[in-house]
């Protein structure tokens, strides 16, 4: 199984200011098709994950353009601009190139 | 707008089946991938399974002697059966619809249901 490593585990991150959060994973995550499939997640408490970038850097529907993602290979990174309160929750990364799909084991982001 | 509710018994017993249906409304359940995500209590997600509105399904090694995965599309449902539970299995299950293919991120997700394995 491809395994994906988050750091930091934690975030302490002061309104306003950026965060960012890294995802690595065992092998390759560039698809035969060209296609590398990392996405991130971000959980708010009680609540299902909601996505928020897919294919390494492509912002889904009504996420504000605060959240940007990049990377290739083996090495992510989310990178939030400007911290909100909102943002607060555990943010994962998941990979789908290889079967079986697996996440990261999470990084939880709070308000310092 | 796309809306996935998961529904099933909130209580198993060791050794039981547990069962889980997935009502997909909003939308068609045809011509996507749908899958199913476990999140033990306080713990991180784990793939169990995908189905295409097809039939065909693709399985987490780790759990796949004891899941299946099935599709009704004359009612918009999926559904998922784990055999021989544990406390291990004790999770919230999710439901969740690919966006881009069985590879691809998951844009909708039901609110999931708290599934807890006990005597």
């Amino acid at each position: 199984d491809i395994v994906m490593t988050q750091t930091p585990l934690s975030s302490p991150v002061t309104l306003g200011q950026p965060a960012s959060i890294s995802c690595r994973s065992s092998q390759s995550l560039v698809h035969s098709s060209g296609n590398t499939y990392l996405t991130w997640f971000q959980q708010r408490p009680g609540q299902p994950p909601r996505l928020l970038i897919y294919k390494i850097s492509n912002r889904f529907s009504g996420v504000p353009d605060r959240f940007s993602g990049s990377g290739a290979g083996t090495d992510f990174t989310l990178k939030i601009s400007r911290v909100e309160a909102e943002d607060v929750g555990v943010y994962y990364c998941m990979q789908g190139t290889h079967s079986p799909i697996t996440f990261g084991q999470g990084t939880r982001l709070e308000i310092k | 707008q796309v809306q996935l509710q998961e529904s099933g018994p909130g209580l198993v017993k060791p050794s039981e089946t547990l069962s889980l249906t997935c009502t997909v409304s909003g939308g068609s359940i045809s011509s996507y991938y749908w899958s199913w995500i476990r999140q033990p209590p306080g713990k991180g997600l784990e793939w169990i399974a995908y189905i295409y509105s097809t039939g065909s399904a693709n399985y987490n090694p780790s759990l796949k002697s004891r899941v299946t995965i099935s599709v009704d599309t004359s009612k918009n449902q999926f559904s998922l059966k784990l055999s021989s539970v544990t406390a291990a299995d004790t999770a919230v299950y999710y439901c969740a619809r690919h966006v881009g293919g069985g590879a691809g991120a998951y844009d909708y997700w039901g609110q999931g249901t708290l599934v807890t394995v006990s005597s």
